[in-house]
């Protein structure tokens, strides 16, 4: 069984303070792990993805995340907060079984405080 | 490059009636998947489709059908709508599905979503 726990429900930080976006995961073998990005009444968009090739992934828009085995950790950060990072992100394993099996978080809302 | 594309991307339903969502995706992706997103719930899995004639069943599926007769297109229908469905609902197609890690590791490409209200 898989599982995903988003640690936040809501963050607010300063424009260009750093973010920290929290995610923890279990999973039986070893996971597919991304983070999605989703603006207002828009559907959700790739950040990244690890997929066991480097511990440390970066993604669009100066997003990265670092897998970390032995806390089952994969938290997204970005060094400076723009206005336009305002939106809810998603984390999200896939788990290698067969068919994909995909289990999302519950998201996290970040808000960019002018 | 179109991508999925969703419509209605609005629906009003009285109790009781049917409707079908369309879900159409221009990249050739075996896997498709219907998606509804509540608040505070993320998204639940419905139904999804690992090629042309082959569905099941995802975390959430009564109340909803779906059909895969083209590998394009992937109808969500709802049979007799209830309150309890208003939702947004997510469509989303991937590569490189059905078996090992290299199934797992295929990122999911959404539409925009269609918001449905049951009265």
């Amino acid at each position: 069984a898989q599982s995903v726990t988003q640690l936040d429900s809501h963050v607010s930080v300063s424009e260009g303070t750093p973010v920290l976006l929290r995610c923890n995961y279990s999973s039986s073998y070893s996971p597919s792990l991304f983070w999605y990005v989703q603006h207002p009444n828009k559907g959700l968009q790739l950040l990244l993805k690890y997929t066991s090739a480097a511990t440390l992934v970066k993604g669009i828009n100066g997003f990265e995340a670092e897998f970390k085995k032995s806390e089952t950790s994969f938290h997204l950060t970005k060094p400076s907060a723009h206005m336009s990072d305002a939106a809810e992100y998603f984390c999200v394993v896939s788990d290698y079984g067969g068919y994909q099996k995909v289990t999302f978080g519950i998201g996290t809302k970040l808000q960019v405080i002018p | 490059n179109a991508g999925v594309t969703q419509t209605p991307k609005f629906q009003v339903l009285k109790t009781g009636q049917s409707m079908t969502l369309q879900c159409a995706q221009d990249m050739n992706h075996e896997y498709m998947s219907w998606y509804r997103q509540d608040p505070g719930m993320g998204l639940r899995l419905i139904h999804y489709s690992v090629g042309a004639g082959i569905t099941d069943q995802g975390e959430v599926p009564n109340g909803y059908n779906v059909s895969r007769s083209t590998t394009e297109d992937f109808p969500l229908r709802l049979l007799s709508a209830a309150p309890s469905q208003t939702s947004v609902y997510f469509c989303a197609s991937s590569q490189g599905l059905g078996r090992g890690l290299e199934a797992s590791n295929q990122p999911q490409h959404f539409g925009d979503g269609t918001r449905l209200s049951i009265l």
